[in-house]
C-alpha cells in the first residue's frame, strides 16, 4: 500500500477535462516537490509534470499540475483517445529520504 | 539526445542471479543520480533506490535491502542492478531512470523484463 493515494481509475469523454488526485502527508507531498508520469501500455513512464506544476519541453499545455498542502492534482483538458494511459504521482519522503509513487490511476477516454 | 539503454530480457531459474545494465549517453553521467524502479506484472511503479554516481554510494528502499545491489562503471557511463537469490516474486520489469532533482525522473530506460521461473 503506497503512502500516496490515487483513485484507481477515472474516465471522461473526448474533449472533456479530467483531474487525478494524489494524497499524501506532511513528510512527503507536504514538504517536497511532486512529479507526474504517464505510462502508455507497454512503454516506459514519461515525465509530464515536475516541481508540482512545470512541464518538460514537448509536453502540451493540456496537462497541468498543482499542489496544495498534502495533496497534488494532475489536470488534463481537451482529452484525446491517446491520453488513455496509467498516471502516477511521485515525491520524496523527506523524513525517510526515500522516493514514493502513488498507486497509479488508469484513465479511460470513453 | 539523452538516452538510457538497458540490457535485454532475462529468464532465470529461482535462486540464480541476474545483472541488468543501464548505459547512459547524451549527458554528463556524473551530473545526475540513477534510480531504479520496479514494476511487477499488472502492478504499479515501485521505487527501489538510487546510486550516487559521484561517490558510488547506493541507497536502497526498505524492501530491497539484502539481495539487490546497485553499482556503476563510470568509465562506460553504465549503472548496474544485480539481484541474487532470485524468487518468483522478483518477476518484473526493472527501469533505470535519471533523477533531475530529488525523485523527479526526466529520462527512463526502456525497461528490462526479468522472469524468474523453473
Amino acid at each position: 500500500q503506497s503512502m500516496l493515494t490515487q483513485p484507481p481509475s477515472v474516465s471522461a469523454a473526448p474533449g472533456q477535462k479530467v483531474t487525478i488526485s494524489c494524497s499524501g502527508s506532511g513528510s512527503n507531498i507536504g514538504s517536497s516537490y511532486v512529479s507526474w508520469y504517464q505510462q502508455l501500455p507497454g512503454t516506459a513512464p514519461k515525465l509530464l509534470i515536475y516541481d508540482n506544476y512545470k512541464r518538460p519541453s514537448g509536453i502540451p499545455d493540456r496537462f497541468s499540475g498543482s499542489k496544495s498542502g498534502t495533496s497534488a492534482t494532475l489536470g488534463i483538458t481537451g482529452l484525446q483517445t491517446e491520453d488513455e494511459a496509467d498516471y502516477y504521482c511521485a515525491t520524496l519522503d523527506s523524513i525517510l529520504r526515500t522516493g514514493v509513487f502513488g498507486g497509479g490511476t488508469k484513465l479511460t477516454v470513453l | 539526445q539523452v538516452q538510457l539503454i538497458q540490457s535485454g530480457s532475462e529468464l532465470k531459474n529461482p535462486g540464480a542471479s541476474v545483472k541488468v545494465s543501464c548505459k547512459a549517453s547524451g549527458y554528463s553521467f556524473t551530473a545526475h543520480s540513477i534510480n531504479w524502479v520496479r514494476q511487477a506484472p499488472g502492478q504499479g511503479l515501485e521505487w527501489m533506490g538510487w546510486i550516487n554516481v559521484n561517490t558510488g554510494t547506493p541507497t536502497y528502499a526498505q524492501g530491497f535491502i539484502g539481495r539487490f545491489v546497485f553499482s556503476l562503471d563510470t568509465s562506460v557511463s553504465t549503472a548496474y542492478l544485480q539481484i541474487s537469490g532470485l524468487k518468483a516474486e522478483d518477476t518484473a520489469v526493472y527501469y533505470c531512470t535519471r533523477d533531475r532533482n530529488d525523485i523527479e525522473f526526466d529520462y527512463w530506460g526502456q525497461g528490462t523484463l526479468v522472469t524468474v521461473s523453473s
